[in-house]
C-alpha cells in the first residue's frame, strides 16, 4: 500500500462547481497534515493545513478523518483559476513530509 | 523576502558531465530537501538535512550528492550525468521542533536534461 494514495483525475467540472478531493494515508501515526496546489511546471505551493477539527478558507474547506485516515478538500463555487494539480502531504518521520502524486482538476467555461 | 532560490533555473548537461544545482534559503529554516519530479509524476525525495553538518538518503539517493556547510545552502551534486536525471529538481526548506512538522515551501525549481 503506498503511503498516500490519490485519485489521479481529472476531474473535469464547470465553473462555479462544488468538487471534492479525498486522499488516504497508510501511517496511522501522521501528526500534519496539508494540501498543496501545483500548477502545470511550478513548484508546489501550500494551499492549506489540515487540522484534526476541520478548517476553512474561502472556497476551500479541509477535513481530517483520522479513525479512517484520509483527508479530503472541497472547493466550492470553482473558478478557472482553480485548474490544477492538488497534492496531498502527510508527515512521515519527524523530519520528513509524505507527497501524493496528486489530482489533477480542469475547471471549464 | 527572497524565501528559497534555485540557480539555474534551465541547464542541458551532456552525459559523463557534472554540475552543482544551488539552493540557499534565507527564513533560517532547519530543514532543507530536494527532490526530482519526472514528467506526470510525483515528488521523490533524493536528500535531506535537518541542520548544518547533517544529511541523509532519500528516496532516490542514488548518482547525487549532498552537503550543508550552513544553515542556508544545500547544494546537490551530480558526478557523472546519465540520461536517467532529467529532470526538474525542486529544493525546500521547513522549520520544525519538536514533534509535527511545519510545511515545506519550495523554490520554483530547476530544469535539468541530459543528452
Amino acid at each position: 500500500r503506498k503511503e498516500v494514495e490519490q485519485d489521479p483525475g481529472p476531474f473535469n467540472v464547470p465553473e462555479g462547481a462544488t468538487v471534492a478531493f479525498n486522499c488516504t494515508y497508510s501511517n496511522s501515526a501522521s501528526q500534519s497534515f496539508f494540501w498543496y496546489r501545483q500548477d502545470c511546471r511550478k513548484e508546489p505551493k501550500l494551499l492549506m493545513s489540515v487540522y484534526s477539527s476541520g478548517n476553512e478558507d474561502g472556497r476551500f474547506t479541509a477535513q481530517l478523518n483520522r479513525a479512517s485516515q484520509y483527508i479530503s478538500l472541497l472547493i466550492r463555487d470553482s473558478k478557472l483559476s482553480d485548474s490544477a494539480t492538488y497534492l496531498c502531504v502527510v508527515s512521515g518521520t519527524a523530519s520528513k513530509l509524505t507527497f501524493g502524486t496528486g489530482t489533477r482538476l480542469q475547471v471549464t467555461l | 523576502n527572497a524565501g528559497v532560490t534555485q540557480t539555474p533555473k534551465f541547464r542541458i548537461l551532456k552525459i559523463g558531465q557534472s554540475m552543482t544545482l544551488q539552493c540557499t534559503q534565507d527564513m533560517n529554516h532547519n530543514y532543507m530537501y530536494w527532490y526530482r519530479q519526472d514528467p506526470g509524476m510525483g515528488l521523490k525525495l533524493i536528500y535531506y538535512s535537518v541542520g548544518a553538518g547533517i544529511t541523509d538518503k532519500g528516496e532516490v539517493p542514488n548518482g547525487y550528492n549532498v552537503s550543508r556547510s550552513t544553515t542556508e545552502d544545500f547544494p546537490l551534486r551530480l558526478e557523472l550525468a546519465a540520461p536517467s536525471q532529467t529532470s526538474v529538481y525542486f529544493c525546500a526548506s521547513s522549520y520544525s521542533i519538536g514533534r509535527g512538522n511545519q510545511p515545506q515551501h519550495f523554490g520554483d525549481g530547476t530544469r535539468l536534461s541530459i543528452l
